[in-house]
């Protein structure tokens, strides 16, 4: 099983700034997942994040506001640019178990928080 | 397109009683589905999954779930919950198409003692 390290845990954030959250993988992934769950809601796929090539961002997502890198097969970044608080959540890094079942793991979470 | 549904958002219960936590979805094609728990402050852990063959599953902590094709469900149940199972649940799916996992909105079970 992978283990993923994110990095903040949470955050306090004014409005207006960016934060950078990391996401370390014990394994080589292709695929890495980044999903962003509201308070009291669901997961939502923000893109996912293959090494060596452009993210791909999911409908109502895009690049200027959530640049993603991915520097290798065992890291990604996320940033969530110009917050307000409506990007107060948890940002979620995943990697796949398996390739051909699509089960997933994930990592503890990035909690933000916008003032 | 695919899409999960689960009916409930809450649901209470108290301790040793049986649950069952609902999720149904639709898809075009064929599918592999999944139930996920969050504990509180903590990422998202694979309770099971069904992706052929029985169509009961069983997972970790006692669960188990019941992949019904004609009604398109896949409902978690348990004969006897405990308090630490007071958690969030989530159901997803995944077409065998492509790779990507579509959850449903999350349903919070509390146990009472």
């Amino acid at each position: 099983s992978a283990v993923i390290s994110q990095k903040p845990s949470r955050d306090i954030c004014q409005r207006g700034t960016s934060l950078t959250i990391q996401c370390q993988v014990d394994s080589q992934v292709t695929m890495m997942f980044w999903y962003r769950q509201q308070p009291g809601q669901s997961l939502t796929l923000i893109a996912t994040a293959n090494q060596g090539s452009e993210a791909t961002y999911e409908s109502g997502f895009v690049i200027d506001k959530f640049p993603i890198s991915r520097p290798n097969l065992t890291f990604s970044t996320l940033t969530v640019s110009n917050m307000s608080p409506e990007d107060s959540s948890i940002y979620l890094c995943s990697v796949p178990r398996h390739t051909n079942t699509g089960e997933l793991f994930f990592g503890e979470g990035s909690r933000l928080t916008v003032l | 397109a695919q899409s999960v549904t689960q009916l409930d958002s809450q649901v209470p219960v108290f301790e040793e009683a049986p649950v069952e936590l609902r999720c149904n979805y639709s898809s075009s094609v064929s599918v592999y589905l999944f139930w996920y728990v969050q504990y509180p402050n903590q990422g998202l852990q694979l309770l099971l999954k069904y992706l052929s063959g029985s169509t009961l599953v069983k997972g970790i902590n006692g669960f188990e779930a019941e992949f019904n094709k004609s009604q398109t469900s896949f409902h978690l149940r348990k004969p006897s919950v405990h308090i630490s199972d007071t958690a969030e649940y989530f159901c997803a799916v995944r077409n065998n198409a492509g790779n990507m996992l579509t959850f449903g909105g999350g349903t919070r079970l509390m146990v009472k003692p």
